[in-house]
């Protein structure tokens, strides 16, 4: 069971925006940087948001990350039918000595 | 942008020994400035980390698995290497090798690879 809790699922219209959220506590999130993957149906996860709120070259500014206290949050704009996927956050938890990564969530484009 | 590919056996046996090959390219695993890992994936489920290791051997595993796992280096062959023990189903996933380039994200990672256990 993960320690960091995302929303099973969240959707909206193409050209909408879409918040993911990921809580978690002071021994994860609250004290390290929070990762954001994207991982398109049948493929390897790709990383989209790195140290709370960096994008990696390539990635558009569509994509945004934000962290605040014991949560983290993505948030999508301009939503296109390529962005359904699952996203999963990701943080190193100093408790655990451990990796973790949320319980993901899938966004639907309706 | 480094690549890795991820190879082994695609089924293994309960109770066996389940070992894979990271090999990379683009770049050196000899490098100070990566660690290399390893997730895992089981089938319709999500992401769980199973370990780091850096390129001097130092090595960091997850608590729920470390009495299984073993990542080693092969800097001769820019290899990087998973022992998963004792394997029962639940072992079943895809698993993927990926890099830490930065603080802790995992910056690329490589196409995985499905390992069932069945006999």
């Amino acid at each position: 069971q993960s320690v960091l809790t995302q929303p099973p699922s969240v959707s909206a219209a193409p050209g909408q925006k879409v918040t993911i959220s990921c809580s978690g506590s002071s021994s994860n999130i609250g004290n390290n940087y929070v990762s954001w993957y994207q991982q398109l149906p049948g493929t390897a996860p790709k990383l989209l948001i790195y140290e709370n709120n960096k994008r990696p070259s390539g990635i558009p500014d569509r994509f945004s990350g934000s962290k605040s206290g014991t949560s983290a949050t993505l948030g999508i704009t301009g939503l296109q039918t390529g962005d359904e996927a699952d996203y999963y956050c990701g943080t190193w938890d100093g408790s655990l000595s451990a990796y973790v990564f949320g319980t993901g969530t899938k966004v639907t484009v309706l | 942008q480094l690549q890795l590919q991820e190879s082994g056996p695609g089924l293994v046996k309960p109770s066996e020994t389940l070992s894979l090959t990271c090999t990379v390219s683009g770049g050196s695993i000899s490098s100070t400035s990566y660690y290399w890992g390893w997730i895992r994936q089981p089938p319709g489920k999500g992401l769980e980390w199973i370990g780091h290791i850096y390129y001097s051997g130092n090595t960091y595993y997850n608590p729920s698995l470390k009495s299984r796992v073993t990542i080693s280096v092969d800097t001769s062959k820019n290899q990087f290497s998973l022992k998963l023990s004792s394997v029962t189903a639940a072992d079943t996933a895809v698993y993927y090798c990926a890099v830490v380039a930065g603080t802790t994200e995992f910056d690329d990672w490589g196409q995985g690879t499905l390992v069932t256990v069945s006999s």
